[in-house]
């Protein structure tokens, strides 16, 4: 099983801010034949399912504000909102779906400072 | 638009047995594999089965096997997880996804999920 692996567990940023989640995978999951990485990120508020926000790395969601950005390639991703606004307060989990099972990230917590 | 509602949940004993459904809508059901990923309270996500567009194919996480089974019934725009023999590392909320048109395991659309808790 490829294993994901977040960083920080939590932080906390100013209103306006960025904000920077790392993701790492025990294994590469770009596929060579498309040259596409299968990691998503989703964001999960209190009492509310997961939402999806990126996928194939880089490729936002339909609807998702363009303050989320996500990055990198083979086994080093990075999820980035650019200026934190009150309603990213919320957990983020990264998954590979390169294989399966497909597995989660631990998740990241992201409070205002 | 696009509904997944989750249902069977509920308070079940260790050995016990449970069938999740999850009923789709605002969409053609039957042109997408289907997920179930769950969720222990206070925990992180677990992907615990797929399947499918014609049920012809699934595969359910090791841990699980034996004891989980995923199924669909595209005419009632529905799908399952038959869970046998659950014990108390079992509680957690239930989500059902699908998957995005053209993908297996990519998720786009999420229930609000279902508890299910094994006490006694």
């Amino acid at each position: 099983d490829i294993v994901m692996t977040q960083s920080p567990d939590s932080l906390a940023v100013s209103l306006g801010e960025r904000a920077t989640i790392n993701c790492k995978s025990s294994q590469s999951v770009l596929y060579s034949s498309n040259s596409k990485n299968y990691l998503a990120w989703y964001q999960q508020k209190p009492g509310q399912p997961p939402k999806l926000l990126i996928y194939w790395a880089s490729t936002r969601e339909s609807g998702v504000p363009d303050r989320f950005g996500g990055s990198g390639s083979g086994t080093d991703f990075t999820l980035t909102i650019s200026s934190l606004q009150a309603e990213d307060v919320a957990v983020y989990y990264c998954q590979q779906y390169y294989s399966t099972p497909v597995t989660f990230g631990g998740g990241t917590k992201v409070e205002i400072k | 638009e696009v509904q997944l509602v989750e249902s069977g949940g509920g308070l079940v004993q260790p050995g016990g047995s449970l069938r999740l459904s999850c009923a789709a809508s605002g969409f053609i059901f039957g042109s997408y594999w289907m997920t179930w990923v769950r969720q222990a309270p206070g925990k992180g996500l677990e992907w615990v089965a797929y399947i499918k567009q014609d049920g012809s194919q699934e595969y359910c996480v090791d841990s699980l096997k034996g004891r989980f089974t995923i199924s669909r019934d595209n005419a009632q725009n529905s799908l399952f997880l038959q869970m046998n023999s659950l014990r108390a590392e079992d509680t957690a909320v239930y989500y059902c996804a699908r998957a995005k048109f053209g993908e297996t395991t990519l998720t786009d659309y999420w229930g609000q999920g279902t508890l299910v808790t094994v006490s006694s």
